[in-house]
């Protein structure tokens, strides 16, 4: 089955500067690559999410990369704020199967 | 309406006892979804259904039994559950037939004594 790796478990940045977030995964047949940002005693929220035929994706302050060859993609997050700071974990998904990587829990000093 | 509503936010139950989740969804979605969270870990799938037949279980403990009534409910009986059955029990519901996104609910906080 899919294994989804996530880097790093934890993140401290400054309010203002950017934070990346990496992933990789190993069965070639995933298509869909969600990011989830996760808040205290809350559920999962879908942030941003990219299809195996795109390679980039940015919606705002947030964006997403795909390396299909490398199996790799990422998370950015540019000009960060306090609110920013939750669980973020990102998935790789064939149809309904759905598997999460690790996590990573970002920490946005003021 | 983009919620998938679950009960009860909270549950102590006891090892000999028999309880149920329950997940709402209206947003027309054919595939439901449970995933089990401990705690600072990431959701795990524990069953998924899809057109309400089950599709995928992940070699789950029978005292956990998935039930899909119709397209807009799903359930999670629970029976002789262990201590270590105590987490976070997470509902989310999709498109089916489509790869796409998973809305979740909120969750159902288990604590097994």
């Amino acid at each position: 089955g899919e294994n989804v790796e996530q880097h790093p478990s934890t993140l401290s940045v400054q309010e203002g500067d950017s934070a990346v977030i990496k992933c990789t995964y190993s069965d070639s047949a995933s298509n869909y690559f969600p990011w989830y940002k996760q808040e205290l005693g809350k559920g999962p929220q879908l942030i941003i999410d990219i299809r195996s035929n795109v390679g980039e994706k940015k919606d705002q302050r947030i964006a997403v990369t795909l390396n299909k060859t490398a199996k790799h993609f990422s998370l950015h997050i540019t000009e960060t704020q306090p609110e920013d700071s939750a669980v973020y974990f990102c998935a790789a998904s064939i149809y309904t199967d759905m598997r999460f990587g690790a996590g990573t829990r970002l920490t946005v000093k003021p | 309406d983009t919620e998938v509503t679950q009960t009860p936010k909270h549950l102590v139950m006891g090892m000999t006892n028999k309880k149920s989740l329950k997940c709402e969804q209206h947003m027309g979605h054919r595939a439901m979804y449970w995933y089990k969270q401990k705690a600072k870990k990431p959701p795990e799938l524990m069953f998924v259904y899809s057109y309400e037949k089950l599709s995928i279980n992940e070699s789950v403990p029978s005292r956990f039994s998935p039930e899909c009534p119709n397209s807009s409910l799903l359930n999670l009986h629970l029976h002789a559950l262990q201590p270590e059955d105590s987490a976070l029990y997470l509902c989310a519901s999709s498109q089916a037939g489509f790869t796409g996104e998973l809305f979740f609910g909120e969750g159902s906080r288990l604590t097994v004594l």
